[in-house]
């Protein structure tokens, strides 16, 4: 069975730190993982996935196949990164094309 | 092309009526997703479209939900019989796809669905 664990439910961190968001999955597949955030009062968007390896917003994200983890990180906080944040997996035949596993979120504070 | 739209944005139904909601996906989009999201949860699967054709239906919590692309355009979404515990938000979400690869969701804003 898929399963996404975002051990955070909320993290603070001040502003010009860095930040790191855990994501852990369980799939016996190959995964096609994402992370999406969710700014106050608007949609849910698509922030990265892991297989373009983009830097979006300066947020990268490794896979790490053996920690079966995917974090979201960045070097320098700022005040406009606060929002909810969910890593999701995709799986099965189609690969992410079939509907993903999310995580329950993580609530990102950025203090000034 | 706005995005994914979804109407109605709030619905307010007394236990045991029927509702339907819909989404207008981005018009070059070829899969649509329904997803539920209660407080405090991600996102959860419930079904999905390539076109007209519903390739997955087996996650729908129960024979009371449906839903139908009958176009290969828009989409409804029916809660038949509804219960207090069906109140959630209902998310719609639209992507491109290309054989095995996601390219990623487009989510619209989602209906809010209260049951009293």
């Amino acid at each position: 069975a898929q399963r996404v664990t975002q051990p955070e439910k909320l993290l603070s961190v001040f502003k010009g730190a860095p930040v790191e968001l855990k994501c852990n999955y369980s799939y016996s597949g190959s995964p096609e993982l994402f992370w999406y955030v969710q700014y106050s009062r608007q949609r849910l968007q698509l922030l990265l996935r892991h297989i373009s390896r983009e830097s979006i917003k300066g947020f990268t994200a490794d896979l790490n196949k053996g920690e079966t983890s995917f974090h979201l990180k960045k070097p320098f906080a700022q005040e406009e990164d606060s929002a909810m944040y969910y890593c999701a997996l995709g799986g099965g035949s189609g690969g992410g094309a079939d509907g993903l596993t999310f995580g329950k979120g993580t609530h990102l504070i950025i203090q000034p | 092309d706005t995005g994914v739209s979804q109407n109605p944005r709030h619905k307010i139904t007394k236990r045991g009526q029927n509702v339907t909601f819909r989404c207008d996906p981005i018009s070059e989009h070829n899969r649509l997703y329904w997803y539920r999201q209660t407080l405090g949860q991600g996102p959860e699967f419930l079904t999905y479209f390539q076109n007209e054709a519903q390739l997955e239906k087996s996650r729908l919590l129960s024979d009371r939900f449906s839903a139908e692309r009958p176009k290969g355009s828009f989409s409804t979404l029916e809660i038949q019989r509804t219960e207090q515990g069906d109140s959630a938000m209902y998310l719609c979400a639209s992507s491109l796809t290309g054989g095995f690869t996601n390219y990623g969701y487009t989510f619209g804003s989602g209906t809010r669905l209260t049951v009293v």
